[in-house]
């Protein structure tokens, strides 16, 4: 089954910074979704991207799909501490598979 | 509705014990799903089920056993625990495949 893998594995940031994870395949992805686990929780799914090149925001999050299905990324622009936790990629051609996560803390 | 709930939260096993995790969905879905997450890991799929009777191995299966008898039932079956099955299983359910997955709070599992 496919692959993904997701960088980096932890990011720290100040309050009021970015922050950006990314998700890539060496295989054609037939869609890819985004789910975040705060610490101590169970994943919540974010967002389900499935068209080459697609975009979707939410509030201050940002997804894109690449053009050749094989990459994603969520960027979050200025972040807050409740955008703490970790975030995981996830696409299923045949069955599903989660990316490692990236764990983002933030210090107020 | 109460969603996907699991039990029991947390649980002990000796080596050797045999025990069953419980999950229940009140959703009417028809995918149910069994992750395992080990410290600081992605998830990953140990069985699934497309609907009542029928269920397909995932990533890694192995030492594990699941039935789905009934829409909203998914127990998942450890017979000879393990030290390396020592993880947190989630369950989680959703309409078709593809589709957004929800998840139960987790069982905490060790074995020792």
């Amino acid at each position: 089954g496919q692959q993904v893998m997701q960088i980096p594995q932890y990011q720290h940031v100040q309050e009021g910074e970015d922050f950006t994870t990314y998700c890539n395949s060496s295989t054609t992805l037939s869609n890819i979704q985004w789910y975040k686990q705060r610490p101590g929780g169970h994943p919540v799914f974010l967002i389900q991207l499935v068209k080459s090149g697609e975009v979707k925001k939410q509030k201050r999050l940002t997804f894109q799909f690449g053009e050749a299905k094989k990459n994603s990324s969520l960027h979050i622009t200025a972040t807050q501490t409740t955008d703490v936790g970790t975030y995981f990629c996830a696409s299923n051609n045949n069955d599903m598979r989660f990316g490692a996560g990236t764990r983002l803390t933030v210090k107020p | 509705n109460a969603g996907v709930t699991q039990t029991p939260k947390f649980r002990i096993l000796k080596i050797g014990q045999s025990m069953t995790l419980q999950c229940t969905q009140d959703m009417n879905h028809n995918y149910m799903y069994w992750y395992r997450q080990d410290p600081g890991m992605g998830l990953k799929l140990i069985y699934y089920s497309v609907g009542a009777g029928i269920t397909d191995k995932g990533e890694v299966p192995n030492g594990y056993n699941v039935s789905r008898s009934t829409t909203e039932d998914f127990p998942l079956r450890l017979e000879l625990a393990a030290p390396s099955q020592t993880s947190v299983y989630f369950c989680a359910s959703s309409y078709v495949a593809k589709y957004e997955q929800y998840f139960g709070p987790g069982t905490r599992l060790t074995v020792t």
